[in-house]
């Protein structure tokens, strides 16, 4: 079974130009999850879908940060303008319903370098 | 507010040696589940162990144990016989049932070397 699959790997670029991460989940699960994980630090919580719905996304940054996941499968994270302190791991889980018991699968995540 | 402590930044040993990672936990809440990811170099968080509040039970996987204390509010991880290969970031995470919702929050991780 394949696990969850991100890309690119790795991303630099200026500081005020647009970026966007890329996540394809583990087939049939419903809930998908974008993390943030600054140097360091542990994984923090941007957003989760279940199937198409976004139901918290009290902590992605609005004005800058977006996210889409049509048809309830793949999923995009997007950041316009970026900033210098947008330079974290951009991780994604996703996992069965997004029940408390439930083990999220995540993947390699994407690395962001805003200079 | 929930919250995990793993005041262990980074620990150095030598293989064979056994280690523990501590794990300190604050919640509210009576129903909750704790876990134990690893990170290797490779980025991905790996599921280890999941633990619900009313098991008490210590567990042993191997070469991996995990004793969970509610009243210290601690989940402790050992590594018994280390290997080059348990070298890795491990994090201990928390979360809540919160409408029956997953929303997990991690502990900012030890580092774990180990050298041949």
């Amino acid at each position: 079974e394949a696990g969850v699959v991100q890309s690119p790997r790795y991303k630099i670029i200026e500081k005020k130009q647009p970026v966007a991460f890329w996540c394809n989940p583990i087939s049939g699960h419903n809930t998908l999850y974008w993390y943030r994980q600054n140097l360091g630090q542990g994984p923090e919580l941007l957003i989760r879908y279940e199937n198409e719905e976004a139901v918290d996304d009290s902590q992605l940054p609005k004005d800058r940060f977006s996210a889409e996941r049509l048809k309830g499968v793949d999923s995009t994270l997007k950041i316009q303008p970026a900033e210098l302190g947008d330079s974290a791991v951009y991780l994604c889980a996703s996992s069965l319903r997004g029940l408390a018991w439930e083990t999220q699968y995540f993947g390699p995540g994407t690395r962001l370098l805003v200079l | 507010a929930q919250k995990v402590t793993q005041a262990q930044t980074e620990i150095s040993v030598v293989e064979k040696e056994d280690v523990t990672l501590d794990c300190v936990y604050e919640t509210r809440d009576t129903t909750y589940y704790l876990f134990w990811y690893k990170q290797p170099p490779s980025g991905e968080l790996v599921f280890l162990i999941r633990r619900n509040s009313f098991d008490e039970q210590n567990e042993i996987s191997g070469r991996y144990s995990w004793n969970f204390q509610k009243s210290t509010s601690s989940f402790n991880f050992t590594i018994t016989a280390s290997q080059v290969v348990d070298s890795a970031v491990y994090f201990c995470a928390l979360t809540r049932v919160s409408g029956g919702f997953q929303k997990l929050v991690f502990g900012t991780g030890t580092r774990l070397l180990v050298s041949p």
